[in-house]
């Protein structure tokens, strides 16, 4: 059974660019967290999406934004990129939403210049 | 406030040697407690998740221990293996995941 898989593992962006990260959950999983990861510090939660509606969301501004599609697939978009954002973005897939147990990605490491 | 704090930041032992980390907590109401190993640049994955009335459960040679009534957990690791340097993450669930910062453990041969 395939994990959960994010892409791309690895971007560098300027800043005031965007950046849309993807996320394919374990099949059969309709629950997908995005977690944010700064070096040396713990993990910061951004949104849970469960059956394509937003059933979370963590204090983050605006410029980040989730999605998710009718195959549980999922997107992340950070808008208007600052040089804090640089960050490993975790994807984490789960069968209900909430407090289930969570099976994470690898991660996607992005780097703003 | 919700919140979960894990000792020590980080801990240095040799191969071989057992070791033990700390999580305490003070999340209301608790439905479970969890443990994660994060390995450098990857994502975590699950050691043990831990019910209300669980005090102990073991994962090959991690055993993680739960005192509900002082709200603490620890994660003990037995003859310790290089493999098991990584940052260990204590998470307590009510309606939401409450995470700790993380204890970062290092193998040295």
């Amino acid at each position: 059974k395939a994990g959960v898989t994010q892409t791309p593992r690895y971007l560098i962006k300027t800043r005031g660019q965007q950046v849309t990260l993807s996320c394919s959950p374990i099949s059969g999983h309709r629950s997908v967290s995005w977690y944010q990861q700064t070096p040396g510090q713990g993990l910061q939660f951004l949104f849970e999406y469960f059956s394509e509606t937003q059933r979370n969301k963590g204090n983050f501004p605006g410029r980040f934004s989730g999605r998710q599609f009718s195959n549980s697939r999922s997107e992340m978009n950070v808008s208007t990129l600052e040089l804090g954002d640089s960050a490993l973005y975790l994807c984490a897939s789960g069968i209900g939403w909430g407090t289930g147990e969570l099976f994470f990605g690898e991660g996607s490491r992005l780097t703003v210049l | 406030k919700n919140q979960v704090e894990q000792s020590p930041q980080s801990l240095i032992i040799l191969e071989g040697k057992n070791c033990t980390l700390q999580c305490n907590y003070t999340v209301s109401p608790f439905s479970n407690l969890r443990w994660y190993k994060q390995d450098t640049g990857r994502g975590p994955v699950s050691l043990t998740i831990m019910t209300f009335s669980e005090n102990t459960k073991s994962n090959g040679r991690y055993t993680a221990t739960l005192d509900a009534d002082t709200k603490q957990s620890s994660l003990h690791i037995t003859a310790s293996q290089l493999s098991d340097s990584a940052s260990y993450i204590c998470v307590v669930s009510n309606y939401q995941l409450i995470w700790g910062a993380g204890t970062k453990l290092i193998i040295k041969p």
